[in-house]
Formats: structure tokens, C-alpha cells, sequence
């Protein structure tokens, strides 16, 4: 159980242009997900918290206009990267917790992330 | 604030042998909850282990343990019976509550036959 389906895999833009990547909880309802960027051989880094029917909570540094979060329903969360330029190719990961599995030590199950280059 | 270091950029072992990958963390919270996360060249992250920081007993996964050391903030993960397949970036990461995690800046580890 609690897997996380990230679409698409890979994408190729052309600069200027919009892409958007879905995230879906397949088998749980997912109230927060989280949407981390790598960089080559480097770390996760928290983008933002995409929280159903609300508001996503953004991380110091991360343009809101420019990685739109919606997160309509329980189980989507959808980031949108708007204009893009070839500095915003990276891979994209996002992520949830099962509620099912608790509070406490309950992981993160991730989505099999987003390679986004942009031309 | 919370962080999370891992000092070792890279590791190498030969196969059937024993490694271990440290983590050391910063907090002043007394409960919180230890990971380590493994993700090799598919970029899939798949959790490998977890320690809660109630437990004093190190949480063991088959070829997978952990040495959790609590009051120097350490938390390192051996791999016993390195086999190929264990050969990936591995991050060790903190929560406390709420639900955001803290990851260390990975050790990617070689598995050498």
C-alpha cells in the first residue's frame, strides 16, 4: 500500500512555456503532499506544502508565481511551472504520509519524480 | 533550527562486506523520528529504515541496522552483506512534528565486486 504516482516521468519544454506534473495518492487520501526539486548528486529540497482545499505553504526563496500548487482533491496535487527557463530544469519529486500508518513514524512515500528540462 | 549532516560525500565497500553511513543531527526536542532513505540511479526513493527516538533499541531490517546514539544526536545506518544492488545515494532524515522532513545532503555509496 501507500504508493504515490508522479506523471509525467520526463518532460521536454520549450522555454516560455507552462508544464504541469501531477502527483496522485493511489490508495490513501493525502490532506498534505510535498513537492521537493534535486539537483543533480545534491540533497531534497522542500519546495512547498500542497495542502488539500487551501493554500500551499511555500519555502523562503520558492516563487509562488512561478511553481503554481494545486491540490483539489484528497488524492492530486498538481505543480505547474509557469514560463519556464532552462534554470528550472531539475527533478521533481513530490511526496505524502499515509494517514493509516499513524502520526508518528509513519514515512514519506514518494512518487518516482519528474525530470524536466527546458530547452 | 533543524539540520541534518551527513559527512561522508561518498563511501565504498566491497561486496559482502559491512559498511556504515553516518548522520548526525541538530534538535532540542526530546521525541522525534529517524529515517533513512536509499535512492538508487531510478531516482525512486524507497525507505531502507526508521528509529523512533523514544526506543532505545536500534531498529533492525534484515541487512539493515541502525545505531542510534541519542544524546550525541547520531544516527548511522550499517549495511551488512553488501550486495550490488545496495549501491545509491542514501539520505538520513529527521522529523519532529507536523510533517515536514529534514534530509541530509546524502552519502552515495559503491559497491565494489
Amino acid at each position: 500500500g501507500a504508493v504515490v504516482s508522479q506523471h509525467p516521468s520526463w518532460v521536454i519544454c520549450k522555454s516560455g512555456t507552462s508544464v504541469k506534473i501531477e502527483c496522485r495518492s493511489l490508495d490513501f487520501q493525502a490532506t498534505t503532499m510535498f513537492w521537493y526539486r534535486q539537483f543533480p548528486k545534491q540533497s531534497l529540497m522542500l519546495m512547498a506544502t500542497s495542502n488539500e482545499g487551501s493554500k500551499a505553504t511555500y519555502e523562503q526563496g520558492v516563487e509562488k508565481d512561478k511553481f503554481l500548487i494545486n491540490h483539489a482533491s484528497l488524492t492530486l496535487s498538481t505543480l505547474t511551472v509557469t514560463s519556464a527557463h532552462p534554470e528550472d530544469s531539475s527533478f521533481y519529486i513530490c511526496s505524502a504520509r499515509d494517514p493509516r500508518q499513524g502520526a508518528g513514524n509513519s514515512p514519506l512515500h514518494f512518487g518516482n519524480g519528474t525530470r524536466l528540462t527546458v530547452t | 533550527a533543524q539540520t541534518v549532516t551527513q559527512s561522508q560525500p561518498e563511501m565504498s565497500v566491497q561486496e559482502a562486506e559491512t559498511v556504515t553511513l553516518s548522520c548526525t543531527y541538530d534538535t532540542s526536542e526530546s521525541d522525534y523520528y529517524l529515517f533513512w532513505y536509499k535512492q538508487p540511479p531510478s531516482r525512486q526513493m524507497i525507505l531502507v529504515i526508521r528509529q523512533e527516538a523514544y526506543k532505545q533499541q536500534n531498529a533492525t531490517e534484515n541487512r539493515f541496522s541502525v545505531n542510534f546514539q541519542k544524546a550525541a544526536k547520531s544516527f548511522s545506518l550499517k549495511i551488512s552483506d553488501s550486495q550490488l544492488g545496495d549501491a545509491a545515494m542514501y539520505f538520513c532524515a529527521y522529523r519532529y512534528t507536523g510533517n515536514q522532513f529534514y534530509f541530509g545532503t546524502g552519502t552515495s555509496l559503491t559497491v565494489i565486486p
